[in-house]
Order: C-alpha cells, then structure tokens, then sequence
C-alpha cells in the first residue's frame, strides 16, 4: 500500500519563527512531491512542488527533498497569523494519481 | 470561469437518497479527478477521466459510486443510496499537464447524510 505519512499536530509556533512541517513516502517509485494548504472550509492550494533532491525555495517557503530517506519537509519562514492552515503533503507515482498524507494542523499564535 | 467549478456547494441528502454532484472542469483541460475527503483526512482518489474516457476507477468505495465525463468536459459524480458513511466533502480537479505538475481544486461539494 502506497503511504504517505504526515504528523497530525497540531504544530503551535509563534508568529515570526519557522514552522518546519515533515512527511515520509514508502513508495520509491515516487517522482513528484507537493505541499498544498488548506484553510478550514477550504480546498486544497497547491503552494510549492518538487522534483529533485535539494532544496526549493519561494518567498517564505523552502521545500526539502531526500529521496534516499523517502522525506519532504516545508519550512516556513516568519510565519505569521495567517499561515495557520493544515498543510497536506502529496506524492506522485504514476502520471495521474496524488497520494496524500492526512495533513498537518499548523497555528501560527500573534 | 477561471477556476474549478463545483455544485451544489452543500448537499443534505436523507439516508438512501439518490445525490448528483456536478464538476466544471477549467476550459480545455483534459484531465479531470474526483477526491473524496473525510473530516480530519487527507483527499482520497476516487477516479480520473482524461476527456471522455474514464481511466482509472479503482477508488470508488462501492458500485453505488459512478461518474462520468460524457462530452470530455463537465462531470457527475452520482451516488446511489447514500449512506452515512458517504458523508464527506467531493473535490473535483482538472490539470492541462497530468499530476506530476500538481492540478487545481474546485471549492468541493460537502455532503452530509442523515
């Protein structure tokens, strides 16, 4: 069975630090890898992808992938109030199909 | 429109009640997928159409699950006697490039059963 594995939280950070968000993969054969946030209520945004090993950075955010270890971290840099969403990491195998995680609660506190 | 269109937004439907829910894809992709998400859940896949061909079927929870894209564009979702289980938010999503690029969420119609 094709996993992806996310800590519930919640993650309670206050508003300036970095929120670092983690996420394994069991399938090796895994080529794509996104973040996406969802506020309450909300669908899921698609805010950062990666491909390769290494590090991606947009703004605020910064997407870590390691392959070998089967990880993908975001890192959210001075966080503030209104990044308090659940953040849920995807994964692809095949060319269609996004495995999700169950998402991460992050509350950035003022 | 500009995004992913879905309706109704919110559906209550009675216990053994016959639901449709609808999905506008954005104009000209070809990929469309249905997610269903339980409360506290990551999106689960349910099935893919690429234009009118549905390709991949395998998440439907039952046979009282169908969908269907027949004109390559708008697709429903229809769920035959509902149960209490069935209650969740459907995500509809569309993408130009398939999902190795990552693809657009509808707003979702949320079904309660009773």
């Amino acid at each position: 069975q094709k996993e992806v594995e996310q800590n519930s939280g919640p993650l309670s950070v206050p508003e300036g630090a970095i929120a670092s968000l983690n996420c394994t993969y069991s399938d090796r054969g895994s080529q794509s890898f996104f973040w996406y946030r969802q506020y309450s209520g909300k669908s899921p945004e698609l805010i950062m992808s990666i491909y390769s090993n290494g590090d991606k950075e947009d703004g605020r955010f910064t997407a870590q992938l390691n392959k070998a270890s089967q990880y993908v971290s975001l890192l959210i840099r001075d966080s503030q109030p209104s990044d308090s969403a659940t953040y849920l990491c995807a994964v692809t195998g095949s060319n269609y199909k996004l495995t999700f995680g169950k998402g991460t609660l992050l509350t950035v506190n003022p | 429109g500009a995004g992913v269109s879905q309706s109704p937004r919110y559906k209550v439907a009675k216990r053994g009640q016959d639901v449709a829910l609808r999905c506008d894809p954005i104009s000209g992709h070809v990929s469309l997928f249905w997610y269903q998400q339980a409360l506290g859940q990551g999106p689960e896949f349910l099935t893919y159409f690429q234009n009118e061909a549905q390709l991949d079927k395998s998440g439907l929870p039952s046979d009282r699950f169908f969908a269907e894209r027949p004109e390559g564009s708008v697709s429903t979702l229809k769920i035959q006697r509902t149960q209490q289980e069935d209650s969740a938010v459907y995500l509809c999503a569309s993408s130009d490039r398939g999902a190795n690029y990552g693809y657009t969420f509808g707003s979702g119609t949320r079904l309660t059963v009773v």
